[in-house]
């Protein structure tokens, strides 16, 4: 069984920096194109970055670029978002998510974590 | 990035009614198009990929279509389990970018 489980959220200070991880199981983790995804409270799914398998395909929504750094390390099966600067329009559920298929990033986003709560408030 | 819009917000139907929520692209993304199921407290469910290609254990009365710039989520008979927002998203161009979603309620 696919597992994705996020660690890392908190309650933090306006401009400070949070780290998120995601532990992966329940499949071959370095096969897979992976995802964060983000919902604010109350709000829509907002795509915040994605990485391929061999972390040689990055992308960030323009909201983020240059704030929140997506890395994997697949000998650790784990999956991390450095977030620096933080903003108040940061607060939100933060999704780990995998593609579908293996070696592909246009199957839809097929797994997904639980989410872990990010909170940036002075 | 590719801007998403769904249409309408939010639907109200009554049970075996037929729902049809529509999602338009600010420019082609070819057939790289997913729908997303999300209820209350949970997180996305995944209902096509593809645009048309149903994922695992999606029922029938679910259908996705549409290809470029305009892409259309049919659920036959809407049920009751059927309330949630649905979500679709494109990934043609990274960043992937969903639309604001359509909210699908029973009357």
């Amino acid at each position: 069984e696919v597992q994705l489980v996020e660690s890392g959220g908190g309650l933090v200070q306006p401009g400070r920096s949070l780290r998120l991880s995601c532990a992966a199981s329940g499949f071959t983790f370095e096969d897979y194109a992976m995802y964060w995804v983000r919902q604010g409270p109350g709000k829509g799914l907002e795509w915040v970055s994605g990485i391929n398998w061999n972390s040689d395909k990055i992308a960030y929504a323009d909201s983020v670029k240059g704030r929140f750094t997506i890395s994997r390390d697949n000998a650790k099966n784990s999956l991390y978002l450095e977030m620096n600067n933080l903003r108040t329009e940061d607060t939100a559920l933060y999704f780990c998510a995998k593609d579908t298929y293996a070696y592909s990033v246009t199957s839809g986003i097929g797994n997904w974590g639980q989410g872990t709560l990010v909170t940036v408030s002075s | 990035e590719i801007v998403m819009t769904q249409s309408p917000a939010s639907l109200s139907l009554s049970p075996g009614e037929r729902a049809t929520l529509s999602c338009r692209a600010s420019q082609s993304v070819r057939g790289n198009l997913a729908w997303y199921q999300q209820k209350p407290g949970q997180a996305p469910r995944l209902l096509f990929f593809g645009a048309s290609i149903r994922a695992t254990g999606i029922p029938a009365r679910f259908d996705g279509s549409g290809s470029g710039t305009e892409f259309t989520l049919t659920i036959s008979s809407l049920q009751s389990g059927d309330v949630a927002v649905y979500y679709c998203q494109q990934y043609n161009n990274w960043p992937g970018t969903f639309g604001q979603g359509t909210k699908v309620e029973i009357k």
